[in-house]
């Protein structure tokens, strides 16, 4: 089975702050790699998909990059509507799998 | 616009079973990988079962395997979760999500996600 390693676990950061969050598979995984961001009692939602591509509609502050093995998500300027929490997940091979995830709090 | 509801949720005792429906529209099902994930409370998501779009290719996770049977019915445009000998840890709300196939292993990062329906195993 292939671990995601996501790091940190949770973050304190400020509005405007830069933040990244990294994803570190197991194995290569290509670019079979993609970002979510979850608020309590809704559905994930999907924030990056192969690795770097921007879903429609999620602000351009949110970006992707990596391959194989090392991936991270990046956001440019935290606005108070990221507060979340934020998981990876590879979908290369089965099992399917998440990283732990990672909390976004206010500072 | 696509949607995806999951229906079927509710208190069972251990041991007892239980059937998850999603109901897709507004795509083509049958073009689309389709998986479960769960979440059990304060836990990030875990990865459950996928199917394709033929049912063809199943799989299942180990803590499920030999009790959890996916199927889906592409006439109707549904997608079924059968849950056996349900255990406490089973307790999760449970997603459906849609996954445009690359390989027979490998797909797309799934997109659209229902809003979930809540299984609660306690007597």
């Amino acid at each position: 089975d292939i671990q995601m390693t996501q790091s940190p676990s949770s973050l304190s950061a400020s509005v405007g702050d830069r933040v990244t969050i990294t994803c570190r598979a197991s194995q290569d995984i290509r670019n079979d790699l993609g970002w979510y961001q979850q608020k309590p009692g809704k559905a994930p939602k999907r924030l990056i998909y192969a690795a770097s591509s921007l879903q429609s509609g999620v602000p351009s502050r949110f970006s992707g990059s990596g391959s194989r093995t090392e991936f991270t998500l990046t956001i440019s300027s935290l606005q108070p509507e990221d507060f979340a929490t934020y998981y990876c997940l590879q979908h290369n091979s089965y099992p399917r799998t998440f990283g732990q995830g990672t909390t976004v709090e206010i500072k | 616009e696509v949607q995806l509801v999951e229906s079927g949720g509710g208190l069972v005792k251990p041991g007892g079973s239980l059937r998850l429906s999603c109901a897709a529209s507004g795509f083509t099902f049958n073009n689309y990988n389709m998986n479960w994930v769960r979440q059990a409370p304060g836990k990030g998501p875990e990865w459950v079962s996928s199917i394709d779009g033929g049912s063809n290719y199943i799989y299942y996770a180990d803590s499920v395997r030999g009790r959890f049977t996916i199927s889906r019915d592409n006439a109707n445009k549904s997608l079924f979760l059968q849950m056996n000998s349900l255990r406490g840890e089973d307790t999760a709300v449970y997603y459906c999500a849609r996954e445009l196939p690359i390989t027979m292993v490998r797909g797309e990062t799934p997109d659209y996600w229902g809003q979930g329906t809540r299984v609660t195993v306690s007597s």
